[in-house]
């Protein structure tokens, strides 16, 4: 069964602390995606890597940085946390070309107070 | 740039129901994937059905259909015999064709009620 795992379901962060969110995907993907999903936006995205080291900025990447040092796992990193990046963040990966579906963690919702 | 557009925000059908929910895309380019995914309340996105551009036959699964309008960029999902469990927000993806980088790109989502 294949398996995308979000670090946390729930965080709450105060305001100008720096917040990891993480997600391990265990099907050996090559490519990993962070989404912000808020209601009547529908889900954005905010960075993807397409393999080991890579990444690409999203639709909206301002204030998040990404990681990824292995393969299967990739980390969304807010240098310092606002109140407007209050929201629900989904983690998802995917194997191109054989694979166009996506498989999604079960996000995290994270609050900054 | 491609985006992807849902106009009902929310929807209600009684359960044993058809209920259709609608998307439209909009693209240049003649090879891609539509998706329809489903996240209940659990928040556990889930594919509920999948459709190749170059592929004329609608696709199905079970009590899901869509009706794809490629000159139109039209893709909706039609649900069959709705059930209590259907209830959950709908969101339809569109993918281009290939590449090792390319994204899904979403909708806003549809909120879909299933009253007993």
């Amino acid at each position: 069964d294949v398996k995308v795992t979000q670090s946390s379901r729930y965080l709450v962060k105060r305001t100008g602390e720096k917040v990891f969110l993480e997600c391990v995907q265990d099907m050996d993907h090559e490519n990993m995606f962070w989404y912000r999903q808020d209601p009547g936006l529908g889900l954005r995205l905010i960075y993807f890597s397409y393999d080991v080291k890579m990444k690409e900025k999203g639709d909206i990447p301002e204030g998040y940085s990404v990681s990824r040092e292995k393969k299967e796992r990739f980390s969304l990193i807010l240098e310092s946390a606002s109140t407007n990046q209050t929201s629900m963040y989904l983690c998802a990966s995917s194997s191109p070309p054989k694979g166009t579906e996506a498989f999604f963690g079960q996000g995290t919702r994270l609050t900054v107070v | 740039a491609q985006t992807v557009t849902q106009s009902q925000p929310e929807m209600s059908v009684q359960e044993a129901e058809t209920v259709t929910l609608s998307c439209t895309y909009d693209t240049s380019e003649s090879d891609y994937y539509l998706f329809w995914y489903k996240q209940p309340p659990s928040r556990q996105m889930i594919l509920v059905i999948r459709q190749e551009a170059y592929k004329q036959q609608n696709a199905t699964e079970n009590r899901f259909s869509v009706n794809f309008q490629k000159a139109a960029k039209s893709f909706s999902l039609k649900i069959s015999d709705s059930q209590l469990g259907d209830a959950a927000m709908y969101f339809c993806a569109y993918r281009r064709y290939g590449g090792a980088t390319n994204k899904l790109i979403f909708g806003t989502g549809t909120l879909l009620a299933v009253q007993p």
